[in-house]
């Protein structure tokens, strides 16, 4: 399977702890975007990286959020002192841009947390 | 700051009908947007999008969306539905960077 792969696809963490989730998107893609999804919404953004820079976060991302992608290739996203409110869908998608223009993304399964 | 309304929670239609799923968006500049469907346990598939040219895009699965840059709309359409098009509609817009999603549709196609 050559599609963005997340894991873990399920992770229950006590109120307090740290998680890290881990995406690899496809291999080609220079781009990868990190949105977070609730029942009822549609994706909310959090942050994306062209190859390895972090090139956009969202103010609504507190300071406990903090997400890499080292030499360009998979990204990981730690979410420091989880709270109940954290509890959401992550969605990894991967895309393949080209200067200013934008395309298509291409999402993983995404990593279900659930914060008790 | 660039955002989508999808104006109707829920479409129900019948089997053979012709749907229309409704998308509006606001971005500054040329707009870039897209459709992504979403079914039960999977994660959101891309079906068409706009970047520039004909203003009537084709798709995947016999889906094509209208571009209407004076309405700034882009309605997902389909001659005749299908029972297995039931799922979560999302629209998105984007300018060079993030897309921007709208909090989708359910689609219900009846038999």
């Amino acid at each position: 399977d050559t599609g963005v792969s997340q894991d873990p696809r399920h992770k229950i963490t006590k109120r307090g702890q740290n998680v890290t989730f881990r995406c690899d998107p496809i291999s080609e893609h220079n781009r990868l975007y990190w949105y977070r999804q609730t029942l009822g919404q549609g994706p909310e953004f959090l942050t994306y990286f062209q190859n390895e820079a972090q090139l956009e976060k969202s103010r609504l991302l507190s300071d406990r959020f903090s997400a890499e992608r080292p030499k360009g290739s998979f990204s990981t996203l730690e979410i420091q002192r989880t709270e109940q409110g954290d509890s959401a869908m992550y969605l990894c998608a991967s895309s393949l841009n080209h200067l200013t223009m934008n395309t298509e993304a291409f999402f993983g399964q995404g990593t279900r947390l659930t914060v008790v | 700051a660039q955002s989508v309304a999808q104006p109707e929670d829920q479409v129900n239609v019948a089997e053979g009908n012709p749907l229309t799923v409704k998308c509006t968006y606001s971005v500054s500049g040329n707009p870039y947007l897209f459709w992504y469907v979403q079914y039960p346990n999977r994660g959101l598939q891309f079906l068409l999008k706009y970047i520039t040219g004909d203003n009537l895009v084709k798709g995947s699965y016999g889906f094509e969306a209208e571009f209407n840059k004076s309405q700034t709309s882009f309605h997902l359409k389909k001659p005749s539905a299908l029972v297995s098009d039931s799922a979560l509609y999302f629209c998105a817009v984007a300018g060079a960077g993030k897309s921007t999603f709208g909090d989708g549709t359910t689609l219900t196609v009846k038999p």
